[in-house]
């Protein structure tokens, strides 16, 4: 499986902030994916990021407050706007394998906003 | 109705003992399954997939389709402290992007 590096791992950020996160994966993949998982809830797709042009945002999330960049079929970043307090949450960046039969997942960044 | 249902827990066992964890699913799209397991602040691991109906074994985990019944389930044998976690099924087919149970909360304690 690939190796997917997410940075930072975890913050404490101010209210009204806004923060980028990074993942970098280790080989070259087609499908990218940012997850949000708030504290004891499963997970719930914010976009899939789409190498050259603008992510597919999911009901609910909107580029404004999520921009997200694919420069290449390696790296992504996603940033989370104006940050409030219900914001806090991991955030997780994903891939889809080669055979796209499963899904693997970075360490996560932690943001807690106050 | 979810798509993927699971029990979110917690269950709490004792060391050693043999853990079940389960999943109901409606989509009959759906062709692969997967597990995770999640600890605490960190990303999901990916545990086991498995593909259409059957069992996989890896070491003590044990994986199982019943596609006849939707019904997926994880067992862990021989069970340690360290296995306590978030497991957290997941279903795909037909979409690119899978569905996610909400995760069970599993405690074994010494």
């Amino acid at each position: 499986s690939a190796v997917i590096s997410q940075k930072p791992s975890r913050d404490i950020c101010q209210r009204g902030t806004s923060l980028t996160i990074q993942c970098q994966v280790d080989s070259q993949v087609t499908m990218m994916f940012w997850y949000r998982q708030q504290p004891g809830q499963s997970l719930t797709l914010i976009a899939t990021a789409n190498q050259g042009s603008e992510a597919t945002y999911e009901s609910g999330f909107v580029i404004d407050k999520f921009p997200i960049s694919r420069p290449n079929l390696t790296f992504s970043t996603l940033t989370v706007s104006n940050m409030s307090p219900e914001d806090s949450s991991i955030y997780l960046c994903s891939i889809r394998d080669r055979s796209g039969n499963t899904i693997y997942f970075g360490e996560g960044s932690w943001l807690t906003v106050v | 109705q979810k798509e993927v249902e699971q029990d979110p827990g917690p269950l709490s066992v004792p060391e050693g003992a043999i853990v079940s964890l389960n999943c109901t699913y409606s989509n009959s799209a759906f062709q692969y399954f997967m597990w995770y397991r999640q600890y605490s602040r960190k990303g999901p691991e990916l545990l086991m997939y498995t593909y259409s109906s059957g069992n996989k074994e890896d070491g003590r985990f044990t994986a199982q389709v019943d596609k006849s019944s939707k019904y997926i389930s994880l067992f862990i044998r021989d069970s340690q402290p360290s296995d306590s976690a978030t497991y957290l099924c997941a279903a795909l087919g037909g979409s690119y992007i899978p569905t996610f149970g909400r995760g069970t909360s599993l405690i074994v304690h010494p």
